[in-house]
């Protein structure tokens, strides 16, 4: 079946912009994960949600950071005012049920923040 | 915090060489995760281990839990190996805690 799927794949953006990124999870993973990847370090964990509700958003770096998952599926991360700092490959992954089962990862969604 | 350390953080080897990935972390766990992440940054998941040993083809992956320590083992390297091998803990319920990654490189 189809995997976790990210759009868009790439993102460039102006300093004090807004954006959205989304992800598409497996169908039926009741958990999914964000993480962060600068360029050559492992991903942070940002915010993971079980169903709809966010279950830990210790991760997110400030409140400028912000993600949804309104209908227990897509999930959204929206980034206000956006510096040069947050340019890194945006993560998403699902898994069945959290905590027991493989997280499966989508391809990433590369921001750059001029 | 737990605190995940990777070694060697880059690898280059010849095609048919045993390869060891290593990675300690400092606060124990209930599972260790590692993935394999190609140019490009997909990431696979390889294993996800608790206790003992795991083996999936050429690739076997080992925890010693009272070490805090785990290693990736790569039989019969072959250039399709070459990709960047990060160690990952579950810390607390859900959320992973990845190190910093090790670039492998087999030649032909």
């Amino acid at each position: 079946g189809a995997g976790v799927s990210q759009t868009p794949s790439n993102k460039v953006t102006e300093k004090g912009k807004y954006v959205e990124l989304r992800c598409d999870p497996i169908s039926g993973h009741t958990a999914l994960y964000w993480y962060r990847q600068s360029l050559g370090q492992g991903p942070e964990f940002l915010i993971y949600f079980q169903g709809t509700g966010a279950a830990d958003d210790s991760g997110l770096p400030n409140d400028r950071f912000f993600a949804v998952r309104p209908e227990g599926s897509v999930s959204t991360l929206k980034i206000q005012r956006t510096e040069r700092g947050d340019s890194a490959v945006y993560l998403c992954a699902s898994s069945l049920r959290a905590g027991v089962d493989t997280q499966y990862f989508g391809p990433g969604t590369r921001l750059t923040v001029l | 915090k737990n605190e995940v350390e990777q070694s060697p953080q880059n690898l280059t080897a010849q095609e048919g060489e045993f390869i060891t990935i290593n990675c300690s972390y400092s606060v124990g766990i209930s599972a260790l995760h590692w993935l394999q992440q190609h140019p490009g940054g997909g990431i696979v998941s390889l294993f996800m281990l608790s206790s003992g040993k795991k083996k999936h083809g050429r690739l076997i992956a080992t925890i010693n839990i009272q070490e805090k320590h785990s290693s990736l083992h790569i039989t019969a390297s072959h250039p399709r190996d070459s990709a960047v091998y990060i160690c990952a803990v579950k810390e607390g319920a859900q959320k992973l805690v990845f190190g910093q990654g090790t670039r492998l490189t087999i030649n032909p």
